[in-house]
């Protein structure tokens, strides 16, 4: 079964450093998001993107933030200048959303970073 | 905005029995989507079951099923035969419909129940 993969599992990097993360959405899906959960606390939206461009952003996103997609596969998001605040699990998730449906959102492990 | 609301932050269940988690939200929207998610310990997001608003049939998948009172804005989650691999935290999880301008299709998150099953 196809299945959303992200790498790495964990990432640690110190304060001021530049990450970036990386996703493989499921290979015929259109919509693709980041959410963020800090650890005990609920998973929160970040980004979501269609058609090479952000759909729509949280409050969270800010200009630290960017995201891509630099070939036909991949999905990743970069934090330019880490802070600790930042420590958290970082789930990619997509969805087909085509005409028939296929709006439901499929995650991928996770990646856990850690700012030091 | 749409809010999210899982009142119970931990439950516990024996082995076999019966549970139910609950979801209420807050919504202006007539049509949309809810979901319920697991996340075990090793932290991966599973979808468990999802509903469709306009559906008035309540969503079933083997063990699971919910229980959909659109008047109420409630979702909850029963799990029947609970097994030791149902312990996880669950996420009630909503979404805005199709169409809605290509935004919005962001899942808006609970807190989360915490779910232990007990042997």
């Amino acid at each position: 079964e196809p299945e959303v993969t992200q790498t790495p599992s964990h990432q640690v990097t110190q304060m001021g450093q530049e990450v970036i993360l990386r996703c493989v959405p499921i290979s015929n899906h259109l919509y693709f998001y980041w959410y963020r959960q800090i650890l005990g606390q609920k998973v929160e939206f970040l980004v979501s993107f269609y058609n090479n461009e952000i759909s729509e952003k949280s409050e969270i996103f800010d200009d630290q933030f960017s995201v891509e997609r630099p070939d036909g596969s991949n999905f990743t998001l970069k934090i330019r200048s880490t802070k600790l605040e930042d420590s958290a699990m970082y789930f990619c998730a997509s969805s087909e959303m085509g005409a028939s449906g296929g709006y439901e959102q499929y995650f991928g492990p996770g990646t856990r970073l850690t700012v030091t | 905005a749409q809010t999210v609301t899982q009142s119970q932050p931990e439950m516990s269940v024996q082995e076999a029995e019966t549970v139910t988690l609950s979801c209420t939200y807050d919504t202006s929207e007539s049509d949309y989507y809810l979901f319920w998610y697991k996340q075990p310990p090793s932290r991966q997001m599973i979808l468990v079951i999802r509903q469709e608003a306009y559906k008035q049939q309540n969503a079933t998948e083997n063990r699971f099923s919910v229980n959909f009172q659109k008047a109420a804005k409630s979702f909850s989650l029963k799990i029947s035969d609970s097994q030791l691999g149902d312990a996880a935290m669950y996420f009630c999880a909503y979404r805005s419909p199709i169409g809605s301008g290509g935004s919005n299709y962001k899942l808006t998150f609970g807190k989360g129940t915490l779910l232990t099953v007990n042997p």
